[in-house]
């Protein structure tokens, strides 16, 4: 099992350009979340996702989106990418007993 | 919402001493309290973590204590070891709320040899 895979690693966009981070999990995890972390902040929920089909906000959720079309892919997209948006980035799927298991973060730099 | 604070930003220990990370909470609701360890450059990985219906729970060197009326739980490590130098989180959430995790700012924990 690969468990949570996330793509980029890297990724430098210039102001106002548009992404998507990409995720997937191959755990069979209903639950699905976005975390932002920033230097010396903790992480803060962007969106989260209980199950194809159904996604919410979370802290943090102006100036992205997320869809979840199937169990396994939850992507995040950025549009208009502002310096801001400059953080790591953390996808995580988890279990019904409320264990998050994270991928290894997709840095993101908007110059 | 829920707001979890957390002391200290970052803790040096002599290997073999004890650690103590300590945590607070704002939502009386919330009860369900993990601690995640962030080595670098990677995920952070769930390590312990406690409900509201237990005051303590202890995984070898490793404790988390509860207490709900004051709202705070507290990460002990005993024996320290180099390999316990990392960036530690608490979080906490309700398990009627899809576990969405409200995370502490994290402290580093330096232990030296």
């Amino acid at each position: 099992n690969a468990g949570v895979t996330q793509t980029p690693k890297f990724r430098i966009l210039k102001i106002g350009q548009s992404m998507t981070l990409q995720c997937t999990q191959d755990m069979n995890h209903n639950y699905m979340y976005w975390y932002r972390q920033d230097p010396g902040m903790g992480l803060k929920l962007i969106y989260y996702s209980v199950g194809a089909g159904i996604t919410d906000k979370g802290e943090v959720p102006n100036g992205y989106n997320v869809s979840r079309s199937t169990t396994e892919d939850f992507p995040l997209r950025l549009e208009l990418a502002a310096p801001s948006q400059t953080s790591v980035y953390f996808c995580a799927g988890g279990n019904s007993g409320g264990e998050l298991f994270f991928g290894e973060g997709s840095r993101l730099t908007v110059l | 919402g829920e707001n979890v604070e957390q002391h200290p930003s970052t803790l040096s220990v002599q290997e073999g001493d004890s650690a103590v990370i300590k945590c607070t909470y704002s939502d009386s609701a919330s009860n369900y309290f993990p601690w995640y360890k962030q080595e670098l450059g990677k995920g952070p990985q769930l390590i312990i973590d406690i409900r509201s219906n237990v005051g303590e729970k202890k995984d070898q060197r490793i404790a988390v204590t509860l207490n709900k009326t004051a709202k705070h739980f507290s990460l002990h490590i005993t024996e320290t070891q180099p390999e316990d130098s990392a960036v530690y989180f608490c979080a906490a959430s309700r398990t009627d709320s899809s576990y969405k995790l409200i995370f502490g700012s994290g402290t580093r924990l330096l232990v030296r040899p």
